[in-house]
């Protein structure tokens, strides 16, 4: 089945830092890619997403680029705030299968 | 467009007790999943409906979980008797597509669930 992998965290940054958290996928076909972010307190939010490979997805300045060859789908940006803080999360959905999370990524970043 | 709403936001029950959650899908999307999110881990899908179909039940504990989704709208996701190890945010989502589709979901804010 499909499976994601993802830099453990917790951690921990200075405003204005380049963020980087790692993701590596399992799957069958070709799935969708996604990254989740959940703020304190709050739900799930889509963060950016790719479909299909070589494809980049940003947002917020975020961005991830789908690596087939590599199976990855790694988190950057290139300048965190304060505001960034929050737990990350890497997701697959394709194949007919559910959207499989990572463990999730705890970012903290101090002004 | 209107998110996904869930209620209640919080719940704190006894061990052995019973407790509901809601969940307001948005508006037209065909297929609703129920995940539950451990502290310090990732949502585990507990549920899927495609409208009022279940499409995937398989990490839900039956003998004291269930849910259903009436006339293809609205879910109620029930813990019946609770334990101290089902303590977790319960996150309902929605998607536009079907069951075998790859577009993103879409979360609610989640019903934190704390059983003593």
């Amino acid at each position: 089945g499909n499976s994601v992998t993802q830099m453990e965290g917790p951690v921990t940054l200075s405003e204005e830092a380049f963020l980087t958290i790692n993701c590596t996928y399992t799957a069958t076909g070709y799935p969708s890619l996604f990254w989740y972010v959940q703020y304190p307190g709050e739900g799930l939010q889509l963060l950016l997403k790719a479909t299909k490979a070589d494809d980049k997805g940003s947002n917020k300045g975020f961005e991830a680029t789908y690596r087939k060859e590599t199976t990855s789908f790694h988190l950057e940006k290139g300048s965190v705030q304060v505001s960034d803080s929050a737990v990350y999360f890497c997701a697959l959905r394709g194949g007919g299968y559910k959207l499989s999370f990572g463990a999730g990524t705890t970012v903290t970043v101090r002004a | 467009e209107a998110g996904v709403a869930q209620s209640p936001r919080y719940k704190i029950i006894e061990k052995r007790q019973s407790v509901a959650f809601w969940c307001n899908p948005i508006s037209g999307h065909a297929t609703l999943y129920w995940y539950q999110q451990i502290l310090g881990q990732g949502p585990k899908l507990l549920i899927q409906f495609q409208n009022n179909g279940v499409v995937d039940d398989s990490q839900l504990p039956k003998d004291r979980f269930s849910a259903e989704r009436l006339k293809g709208v609205d879910s109620t996701l029930k813990i019946q008797p609770a334990k101290l190890e089902d303590s977790a945010v319960y996150l309902c989502a929605s998607s536009l597509d079907g069951s075998r589709g790859r577009a993103p979901l879409h979360f609610g804010n989640g019903t934190r669930l704390t059983v003593t």
